[in-house]
C-alpha cells in the first residue's frame, strides 16, 4: 500500500512554455503533499508544502508565480512550472503522507525529469 | 541553515561487511527519523524509522540507532549487498509530520 504516482516521468519543453506536473495518491488519502526539486549530485531541496484546499507554503527562495502548486483533493496536487528556463531544467519529485501514525510517514513519488531546451 | 547533516558524501564497502551510514541533526524538536534508499532518476523508497522514544530499531539486515544526546543516528547494514549500492538519505520530523527535513545523502558502493 502507500503508492504515489507521479506523471509524466519526464518531459522535454520549450523555454517559455510552461509544464504541469500531477502526484496522486493511489490507495490513500494525503493529508499534505511536498514537492521537492533535486539537482545533480545534491540532496533533495524541498520546494512547498501543499494541503487540500488551501495555499501551498513555499519554502524561503521558491517563486510561488513560477511554481504554481494546486491540491484538488486529497488524492492529487499538481505543479507547473510556468514559463520555464533552462535553469528550471531538474528532477522534481512529490511526496505524500498520511499523517502521524503511519510506519512510512512520507511515499514518494517516482519523480518527474525536466528538460528545458 | 542545514538541520540535518550527512558528512560522507560517499561510503565504499566490500560485500559481506558492515555498512555504516551516519546522520547528525540540530534541531531538538525532532522527535522522528527516516532512512531512505535511492536510484538514479527514481524517487526515495523507504527503508526504516526510528522514534526519538527508542534508541534503536531493526529491520531484517538494517538497523537505525538514535542517539538522542548526540543528536546523531545511524544506519547499519548488514552483511551489505552489491543490491544495496545507492544512494541514503537520512530524514527528521517534528511530531506533527508538517515538514520533512533531508540530508544531502550518502552515496554507498558496495563491491563484489
Amino acid at each position: 500500500g502507500a503508492v504515489v504516482s507521479q506523471h509524466p516521468s519526464w518531459v522535454i519543453c520549450k523555454s517559455g512554455t510552461s509544464v504541469k506536473i500531477e502526484c496522486r495518491s493511489l490507495d490513500f488519502q494525503a493529508t499534505t503533499m511536498f514537492w521537492y526539486r533535486q539537482f545533480p549530485k545534491q540532496s533533495l531541496m524541498l520546494m512547498a508544502t501543499s494541503n487540500e484546499g488551501s495555499k501551498a507554503t513555499y519554502e524561503q527562495g521558491v517563486e510561488k508565480d513560477k511554481f504554481l502548486i494546486n491540491h484538488a483533493s486529497l488524492t492529487l496536487s499538481t505543479l507547473t512550472v510556468t514559463s520555464a528556463h533552462p535553469e528550471d531544467s531538474s528532477f522534481y519529485i512529490c511526496s505524500a503522507t498520511k499523517g502521524r501514525g503511519d510506519n512510512s510517514p512520507l511515499h514518494f513519488g517516482n519523480g518527474t525529469r525536466l528538460t528545458v531546451t | 541553515d542545514q538541520q540535518v547533516k550527512q558528512n560522507s558524501p560517499s561510503l565504499s564497502v566490500q560485500e559481506g561487511r558492515i555498512s555504516i551510514l551516519n546522520c547528525d541533526y540540530t534541531n531538538s524538536m525532532f522527535d522522528y527519523f527516516l532512512w531512505y534508499k535511492k536510484y538514479p532518476a527514481e524517487g526515495p523508497t523507504f527503508l526504516i524509522s526510528i522514534s526519538s522514544i527508542k534508541d534503536k530499531n531493526e529491520d531484517g539486515r538494517f538497523t537505525v540507532f538514535l542517539n538522542k544526546s548526540a543528536k546523531h543516528l545511524s544506519l547499519h547494514i548488514v552483511p551489505s549487498q552489491p543490491g544495496d549500492s545507492a544512494v541514503y538519505f537520512c530524514a527528521a520530523t517534528t511530531y506533527n509530520f508538517n515538514k520533512f527535513y533531508f540530508g544531502s545523502g550518502t552515496k554507498l558502493n558496495v563491491k563484489p
